[in-house]
């Protein structure tokens, strides 16, 4: 089973906002992504998890807040977001960042829209 | 610096086409890995193949052959005999020994097969 699931697919939220993305995998991967993707762009990494600890933060803003609750799941806290931030959100998976042949699953994404 | 080039921002062939997708690449490194994803509209990034440096060889899988030359630092990707459902953006990406934290992405090429 190579799979990744996100939920939402789609959200739509104002500007005053709290929600939430989910992802979750369950192929025993130790790392875990978070990418932000705008139209006719490439995938722009966020966040990275190893082992449930916050390995990379790409300089995001703080409205994201992301949380690693255990080694399946993955959490994307959005607060106070910008229309700016409508885009894609990808959540991945690899097996772990020691190896760097290990490719990384994605899910199917989150398609945000910020009004 | 590491940077993946997709030149060709998009292509259009008409089914049963042959279809060449180049990606070049730049590293320091010696020990790295190369990616191609699919990202069909759906959203998804699907892993196609990954290739590490060391190995030259040429990969066929079914219709999709991969040609890696480390003397042009290419690694281009070839679709025989398109098809429709070959329609989507296809994303090469690199992973570097000292990075191992990150793909690198390129723009990707945006692939349409018509009927």
């Amino acid at each position: 089973d190579t799979e990744v699931t996100q939920t939402p697919k789609h959200l739509v939220m104002g500007m005053t906002n709290k929600k939430s993305l989910k992802c979750e995998q369950h192929m025993g991967h130790r790392a875990m992504y978070w990418y932000k993707q705008k139209a006719k762009k490439p995938p722009e990494l966020m966040f990275v998890y190893s082992y449930e600890k916050l390995s990379i933060n790409e300089s995001v803003p703080s409205r994201f807040s992301p949380e690693c609750p255990n080694s399946s799941l993955l959490n994307l806290h959005l607060h106070a977001l910008q229309p700016e931030d409508s885009a894609l959100y990808l959540c991945a998976s690899s097996q772990d960042l020691v190896h760097i042949f290990y490719e990384q699953y994605f899910g199917p994404g989150t398609r945000l829209t910020v009004t | 610096a590491q940077k993946v080039t997709q030149a060709q921002t998009e292509i259009s062939v008409v089914e049963k086409e042959d279809v060449t997708l180049d990606c070049v690449y730049e590293t320091r490194d010696t020990t790295y890995y190369l990616f191609w994803y699919k990202q069909p509209p759906s959203g998804e990034l699907v892993f196609l193949i990954r290739r590490n440096s060391f190995d030259e060889q040429n990969e066929i899988s079914g219709r999709y052959s991969w040609n890696f030359q480390k003397s042009t630092s290419s690694f281009n990707f070839t679709i025989t005999a398109s098809q429709v459902v070959d329609s989507a953006v296809y994303f090469c990406a690199l992973s570097e020994a000292d990075n191992t934290d990150k793909l690198i992405f390129g723009t990707g090429t945006r692939l349409q097969v018509f009927p």
